[in-house]
């Protein structure tokens, strides 16, 4: 079946720091892939995706590329602030069900000033 | 505009008792989804309305859950006798609805239930 594995947390960085945030998937066919985050008291954002193969979902200096040699969609920012500091969720869309979300565990990260 | 509107944000419960949650979608969005999220985990996808209909419940852990949608808006996830494994965050997404595209979701703040 479907599924999406995250790194564990949580993940203590200080700000200025470079992040990755590894996520892996299984899927059949051609998935999207997202990538939200859940800011402390607020609800989950859609921070960035990609639709197919090689696509790079940007926003925020956040960036996340689809690889599906790998079947991977690793979160990386060059410098994060302590702004960042959250929940990371990895999450597929299957192309049968492009309605039904898979997701990963969540990743959290602290970032120190 | 309003985003999607949950409600109540919190509720504290009895065993046995039955619990109401409600979301109100972004108005316009066809599409609605229920989640659950429990402690250090990821979402859990529970149910799905497009309009009023529901074509997947696959995800009700068990008979006790059912959910409706009326009007095309407004949703009611009802749990009855409920366990304290149904302590959770229960999260609404509403979207679009555009058939066979990527569909964003847009969530709700969540009613973290608690069964005592």
């Amino acid at each position: 079946g479907n599924s999406v594995t995250q790194m564990e947390g949580p993940v203590t960085l200080s700000e200025e720091a470079f992040l990755t945030i590894n996520c892996t998937y299984t899927a059949t066919g051609y998935p999207s892939l997202f990538w939200y985050v859940q800011y402390p008291g607020e609800g989950l954002q859609l921070l960035l995706k990609a639709t197919k193969a090689d696509d790079k979902g940007s926003n925020k200096g956040f960036e996340a590329t689809y690889r599906k040699e790998t079947t991977s969609f690793h979160l990386e920012k060059g410098s994060v602030q302590v702004s960042d500091s959250a929940v990371y969720f990895c999450a597929l869309s299957a192309t049968s069900s492009n309605y039904q979300l898979i997701w990963g565990a969540g990743t959290k990260l602290i970032i120190k000033p | 505009g309003a985003g999607v509107s949950q409600s109540p944000s919190n509720k504290v419960t009895e065993k046995g008792k039955d619990v109401e949650l409600r979301c109100d979608p972004i108005s316009g969005h066809t599409a609605l989804y229920w989640y659950r999220q429990s402690l250090g985990q990821g979402l859990e996808f529970l149910i799905y309305f497009q309009g009023n209909s529901a074509p997947d419940k696959s995800g009700l852990p068990s008979d006790r859950f059912s959910a409706e949608r009326t009007g095309g808006s407004v949703s009611t996830l009802t749990i009855q006798r409920t366990q304290q494994e149904d302590s959770a965050v229960y999260l609404c997404a509403s979207s679009l609805g555009l058939a066979g595209l990527v569909d964003e979701q847009y969530f709700g703040p969540g009613t973290r239930l608690t069964v005592t």
